[in-house]
């Protein structure tokens, strides 16, 4: 059974680029959400999908957006990047939105140059 | 808004001794609370989830408690191991929050030969 997947692994872009970065969730789940940890602290919930929408959202600016597909999978699109959004983001898989355990991927390392 | 401490922040024990990480959190209004370890640059390993109407977890050598009144959650390791070493998480769920889990800052544990 394969956990939660993430692609790539470590991306390298600079400031006023965009980025995608990809989530599979965990076989059985349906709802994924996204967290950026930076240095040293605690991952930060940047939002959640279930059923292709948007269900809750963080204190994170428009710039970052994403989708879920059909299938469950997940992108998260940072816009207009800045020197402040490096950072581990980390997609996290549960079944339904409220309560489950959730499972984490190994996350995508971003710098921004 | 919720808000989840950890302390200690670092933490360096001899091999086979127990010892006790601790998570408090300022909003007992929690749904779940959750322990995860986290390998440095690796993403989050789910260790134990207290859901808010039980007092405690076990898995192993691991024991997770939780008291809601006073807003704390201990996260108890019987005879540390050097492969115990890495960063602990606690993260709480807020009723009505969904899935959307705070998280504290860690503790970095240390568990030498």
């Amino acid at each position: 059974d394969a956990g939660v997947t993430q692609s790539p692994t470590h991306l390298i872009k600079t400031r006023g680029q965009q980025v995608t970065l990809r989530c599979s969730p965990k076989s059985g789940h349906d709802t994924v959400s996204w967290y950026q940890q930076a240095l040293g602290q605690g991952p930060q919930f940047i939002f959640q999908y279930y059923e292709e929408e948007e269900r809750q959202r963080g204190n994170f600016p428009d710039r970052f957006s994403g989708h879920q597909f059909p299938n469950y999978s997940s992108e998260l699109n940072v816009n207009a990047l800045l020197l402040g959004d490096s950072a581990l983001y980390l997609c996290a898989s549960s079944r339904g939105t409220v309560g489950s355990t959730q499972y984490f991927g190994p996350g995508t390392r971003l710098t921004v140059l | 808004k919720q808000e989840v401490t950890q302390i200690p922040a670092a933490l360096s024990v001899p091999e086979g001794e127990n010892l006790v990480l601790n998570c408090s959190f300022t909003d007992s209004a929690i749904y779940n609370l959750q322990w995860f370890r986290q390998d440095p640059g690796k993403g989050l390993t789910s260790l134990l989830l207290i859901q808010s109407s039980q007092r405690e977890q076990t898995s192993g050598r691991l024991n997770a408690s939780l008291d809601k009144s006073s807003g704390r959650s201990t996260l108890y390791i019987a005879a540390s191991q050097p492969g115990d070493s890495a960063t602990y998480l606690c993260a709480a769920a807020l009723t009505g929050g969904g899935n959307k889990l705070t998280f504290g800052t860690g503790t970095q544990l240390k568990v030498e030969l």
